[in-house]
């Protein structure tokens, strides 16, 4: 069974600080990774997603994110966080090879920017 | 422009009422998912299909039905058995041939609210 988990409820960080949000996941096989942000009553906007080649990932609005297969993790980071990056992020994954199965989303988490 | 609409963006439910909520995708993807998000629970998976015809209970599929009689249409009926149906729907799709350079793309959801 595929899980994905995302310990950390609510991120809080200053404006132009790096900012981190954490993401582990468990699946059989190889990992197709992606990251999802969330506005408020909005649908889900794709920011990135791995599946081979490099383990740092460039996605959209300046993110980035680092694949670690011995740590099963796929944290999201940015240098330098804007205000406006305030929202709710969520980590999904399936198995590489498993055809247009769903993915499975952790419980997400809110980064909040202070200006 | 190609997407996915959803509607209606807001709907009210009467006890012991059955609604629908419309999916439509003029992507020409063959797969489409159906989540329902609650506050902390990221989101959960209802039913998915993947080809014309065909679909399949997901993790949380009591209470509801969907049809896919068309390739760009997949609605979800939320019946009277579903106790507590209060939470916001997204509609998903992807193409058979893999996600590709966007990932699984998203509808903008209807808030469903029982009355």
């Amino acid at each position: 069974a595929q899980s994905v988990a995302q310990p950390e409820d609510q991120v809080n960080v200053a404006e132009g600080n790096p900012l981190t949000v954490k993401c582990t996941y468990s699946v059989s096989g190889n990992p197709y990774l992606f990251w999802y942000v969330q506005y408020p009553n909005r649908g889900l906007q794709f920011l990135l997603k791995y599946i081979t080649g490099d383990n740092l990932v460039k996605g959209s609005y300046g993110f980035e994110a680092e694949f670690n297969k011995s740590q099963t993790s796929f944290h999201l980071k940015k240098p330098s966080a804007l205000v406006s990056d305030s929202a709710l992020y969520f980590c999904a994954v399936r198995a590489l090879n498993s055809g247009n199965t769903p993915l499975v989303f952790g419980k997400g988490t809110r980064l909040s920017v202070i200006a | 422009d190609g997407g996915i609409t959803q509607s209606p963006k807001y709907l009210f439910r009467k006890e012991g009422q059955n609604v629908t909520l419309s999916c439509e995708q003029n992507l020409n993807h063959d797969a489409m998912y159906w989540y329902r998000q609650d506050p902390g629970q990221g989101l959960r998976l209802i039913y998915y299909s993947q080809i014309v015809n065909d679909f399949q209970k997901g993790d949380i599929a009591e209470g509801y039905s969907v049809s896919r009689e068309k390739k760009e249409s997949f609605p979800l009926t939320v019946t009277s058995a579903q106790k507590n149906p209060t939470a916001f729907y997204l509609c998903s799709s992807t193409p058979l041939t893999g996600p590709g350079d966007y990932g699984y793309t998203f509808g903008s959801g209807t808030r469903l609210t029982v009355v």
